[in-house]
């Protein structure tokens, strides 16, 4: 299993711009997650979702959207990208029985 | 969730044990005690969760105190290679979502 795989590691984004990252998982996992952190902080939940068609807010979801329309993917949306986004961005996946979750390598967003 | 409360940074030297306290005092009775790990730039590592029994893997040692306010995770030979930012999270074990709340955790910093 490749795990959890998540596209692109690196992004520059202007002010403004939109952009999809990409998560995938070869698991069967039902539990999806995004997640940000910022420089020397923990993670914060920006949307999960517990299987295909159901999505539910974190902690921070503003400026984001995401959809789940497949077991598979998770992909996570920046409509108008603004400094404050600038983070790194993890995905992970747990199955139904289980905490222990599984994280992808993440991506690195700067917005200038 | 119960909150929980860990140093900011602790040292060990390679070779002995790495001993890492958490605080989790208004835990409920429910509630399970996980460790994640962080290593620079990549995504947390599950390590070992428990409810009130001691546990043991591969990796490390989990202690719970009696009246499971405080646990303790043990690196039994710390390496180099375990440098890096540990998480004690409380969470209650469900099949409904299983978001983690991830604080700030302690950067264990392993010498030679």
């Amino acid at each position: 299993n490749a795990g959890v795989t998540q596209t692109p590691k690196f992004r520059i984004l202007k002010i403004g711009q939109s952009m999809t990252l990409q998560c995938t998982q070869d698991m069967n996992h039902n539990y999806m997650y995004w997640y940000r952190q910022d420089p020397g902080m923990g993670l914060k939940l920006i949307y999960y979702s517990v299987g295909a068609g159901i999505t539910d807010k974190g902690e921070v979801p503003n400026g984001y959207n995401v959809s789940r329309s497949t077991t598979e993917d998770f992909p996570l949306r920046l409509e108008l990208a603004a400094p404050s986004q600038t983070s790194v961005y993890f995905c992970a996946s747990n199955p139904l029985w289980s905490n222990e979750q599984y994280f992808g390598p993440g991506t690195r967003l700067t917005v200038t | 969730d119960a909150k929980t409360t860990q140093p900011t940074s602790m040292d060990c030297a390679e070779g002995r044990a790495a001993n890492l306290p958490c605080n989790h005092s208004t835990i409920s009775g429910n509630e399970y005690v996980y460790w994640y790990r962080q290593i620079h730039s990549q995504g947390p590592q599950y390590i070992i969760h428990g409810l009130k029994n001691n546990e043991t893997n591969e990796m490390a040692s989990l202690i719970i105190t009696e009246d499971r306010k405080s646990s303790t995770l043990i690196l039994p030979h710390a390496t180099l290679r375990d440098t890096a930012v540990y998480y004690c999270i409380v969470r209650v074990e469900e099949t409904s979502g299983s978001r983690l709340t991830f604080g700030e955790g302690t950067q264990l910093t392993v010498n030679p």
